[in-house]
């Protein structure tokens, strides 16, 4: 098993560039998230998603979109990146019973100039 | 609103001797708690955790204790080596059917040799 995995691991994009940064996890877990995590403070919730066809917003959605065609795949979508956007980014996963533990990916260093 | 505080950004402790680091919470409803350990570049990865129906959960070197009268929590780590430098985060979540977990800044741990 691979996991959760992440791409790209870093990217650099000028302010109002988009981009969609990919997740995909192969342990046919049905809960994903998406975090962001700005230096000295804690991970924020942007989007999660409870299964296919199922998303919604966390604590910090504005600037984002998600989409879940698939139980592996939730790519998080910038669409007018702005220097606020500059974070790493993680991915996140969780079987739907037994346990509260997320699987986290390696992150995605995204800066914004 | 931070639900999840950890107040101590940063712990240094000499190899061998314990590290105890404390988290605060807010949220009564909040029944399950983690921690996540993360290495620098790399995700989050699951440490140990804590039902509410327990006050004491260990797993060898990692021990947490939880007060709820408090609303506090902390981690044991006995005796602390070089490889537990990372920074620790709290994490809490509102029962099985809350699937969103909180977490607080994080408190970067230095073992010194």
């Amino acid at each position: 098993n691979a996991g959760v995995t992440q791409t790209p691991k870093f990217r650099i994009l000028k302010i109002g560039q988009s981009m969609t940064l990919q997740c995909a996890q192969d342990m046919n877990h049905n809960y994903m998230y998406w975090y962001r995590q700005d230096p000295g403070m804690g991970l924020k919730l942007i989007y999660y998603s409870v299964g296919a066809g199922i998303t919604d917003k966390g604590e910090v959605p504005n600037g984002y979109n998600v989409s879940r065609s698939t139980t592996e795949d939730f790519p998080l979508r910038l669409e007018l990146a702005a220097p606020s956007q500059t974070s790493v980014y993680f991915c996140a996963s969780k079987p739907p019973v037994g346990t509260d533990t997320q699987y986290f990916g390696p992150g995605t260093r995204l800066t914004v100039l | 609103d931070q639900q999840v505080k950890q107040n101590s950004p940063s712990l240094s402790v000499q190899e061998g001797r314990i590290s105890i680091l404390n988290c605060d919470y807010t949220n009564s409803m909040f029944d399950y708690f983690l921690w996540y350990k993360k290495y620098p570049a790399e995700g989050p990865t699951f440490l140990i955790s804590i039902s509410s129906i327990k006050d004491k959960n260990e797993d060898g070197r990692f021990t947490v204790f939880l007060n709820k009268s408090a609303k506090h929590l902390s981690l044991h780590i006995v005796p602390s080596q070089p490889g537990d430098s990372a920074v620790y985060f709290c994490a809490a979540s509102a029962g099985s059917n809350d699937y969103k977990l909180s977490f607080g800044a994080g408190t970067t741990v230095t073992v010194r040799a």
